[in-house]
């Protein structure tokens, strides 16, 4: 089986650029969640998709966005960057009703 | 809001020695998960405990939760190189959402 793939590895932009990050996971795993790990605050719950609905949602603020593809990719989006969503963004997929079982190796974003 | 509290932050032992990570939650969770993430990967799913007082093993790695269902550990018995990276736990919040603790980053001297 392949692994959970995120795209692109790694990205630089711009203050007040957006960006979308992709994450296909597992076949036949139809949740995915999402996670901001930082050096300061760790690792951060974004989201949580299963069959194209947003099921959870942390406590961040509007600017992240996601969604989930009837084939279970899914992409996060981040509109209006700041210099602190510089991140590796990490997306798992697992069964449903099982914990974050498998991740990506994440997306390195950089925002200057 | 809900924590989840990692003692130590960091850890150093010799090879062959034994290390312990001990988690804390601020309130009683319903499972607990232990990730392994080495230096510039991604974080690699462990285990699940559910039950109160549960012990697992995994060679030799042996983790326990507690009675009250609020705290966890992680104790590695006879450390090798292999073993160094960022234990994490993490817990469902009680809405649902998954709240890792800081993790504790364990380095080997071979």
């Amino acid at each position: 089986k392949a692994g959970v793939t995120q795209t692109p590895r790694y990205l630089i932009k711009t203050r007040g650029q957006q960006v979308t990050l992709s994450c296909s996971p597992i076949s036949g795993h139809r949740s995915v969640s999402w996670y901001q790990q930082t050096p300061g605050q760790g690792l951060q719950f974004l989201f949580e998709y299963f069959s194209e609905t947003q099921r959870n949602k942390g406590n961040f603020p509007g600017r992240f966005s996601g969604r989930q593809f009837s084939n279970s990719r899914s992409e996060m989006n981040v509109s209006t960057l700041e210099l602190g969503d510089s991140a590796l963004y990490l997306c798992a997929s697992s069964e449903d009703g099982r914990p974050p079982t498998f991740f990506g190796q994440g997306t390195r974003l950089t925002v200057v | 809001g809900q924590q989840v509290m990692q003692i130590p932050q960091y850890q150093h032992v010799q090879e062959g020695e034994d290390f312990t990570t001990y988690c804390n939650s601020s309130t009683t969770l319903s499972n607990i998960q232990w990730y392994k993430q080495r230096p510039g990967g991604h974080p690699v799913f462990l285990i699940q405990l559910v039950k109160s007082g549960e012990v697992k093993k995994q060679k030799r790695l042996t983790f326990q939760f507690g009675e009250a269902k609020k705290n966890s550990s992680l104790h590695i018995t006879a450390t090798q190189t292999t073993d160094v990276g960022t234990y994490f736990c993490a817990g469902p919040s009680n809405t649902g959402k998954l709240i890792f603790g800081q993790g504790t980053t364990l380095q080997v001297k071979p």
